[in-house]
């Protein structure tokens, strides 16, 4: 099946910093979603991708969907603290989607 | 728009009895929905895709016996976790295809089970 790879794993960054996080995937796929998941609630779409090298933002987060369709990267600039989370990327195939593992944020005022 | 509400938040039920967890789209119609289950620091796990008016279709490795799901309008699906043990304590999730907002997720069901 197919599987993201998301990396970091985890990140614990000062406020202020900027961020970045990427997924790459071993098949193509038509869209890329990076959802926000704050504890014991569902994600949150943050920002979608619906074309090979496009460039998103939305705020403070920017994202890209990379050219070969294999991967995308979110960045987030200025961090403050309520950027605490985990963020997932997903690849949207024909009707389903697959979740990256997750990067955990952690954020120190 | 494109509200996903997924009820109860949380439950704890005794072993060896049933759950029954609700989907519902608030403002839109879903002829599918989608389950999911997370455990603790993991990613989202597809259990099974729910389709209006027809079976659900099941991710290999989930017991349709086990998750038993309904979707009897299209606005309703609910997920029964049947004689309830404590491995399938977990985040259950809920999440349905909105067409121009797309994906959205419920807020997630917290089961344990004792």
């Amino acid at each position: 099946g197919q599987q993201l790879n998301q990396s970091p794993q985890s990140m614990f960054i000062q406020e202020g910093e900027d961020v970045s996080m990427n997924c790459t995937s071993s098949s193509i796929f038509n869209t890329w979603l990076w959802y926000k998941q704050d504890p014991g609630e569902g994600p949150v779409l943050l920002i979608a991708l619906y074309k090979a090298g496009e460039l998103t933002s939305n705020g403070r987060l920017t994202a890209q969907f990379g050219i070969t369709r294999k991967d995308s990267f979110l960045n987030i600039s200025a961090s403050i603290p309520s950027d605490v989370g985990i963020y997932f990327c997903a690849g949207q195939g024909y009707s389903t989607l697959t979740f990256g593992k997750g990067t955990m944020l952690l954020v120190s005022p | 728009g494109a509200v996903v509400s997924q009820h109860p938040s949380r439950v704890i039920c005794k072993s060896g009895t049933s759950v029954k967890i609700e989907c519902r789209s608030l403002d839109f119609q879903a002829t599918t929905m989608f389950w999911y289950r997370q455990f603790p620091k993991q990613s989202l796990m597809l259990m099974a895709t729910s389709n209006e008016g027809s079976k659900a279709t099941y991710e290999q490795g989930v017991e349709k016996d086990k998750f038993l799901i309904n979707h009897a309008s299209l606005t309703l699906s609910t997920l029964t976790v049947t004689s309830a043990h404590p491995e399938d304590s977990s985040f259950y999730i809920c999440s349905a295809w909105t067409g121009n907002y797309g994906y959205t997720f419920g807020s997630g069901t917290r089961l344990t089970v004792v």
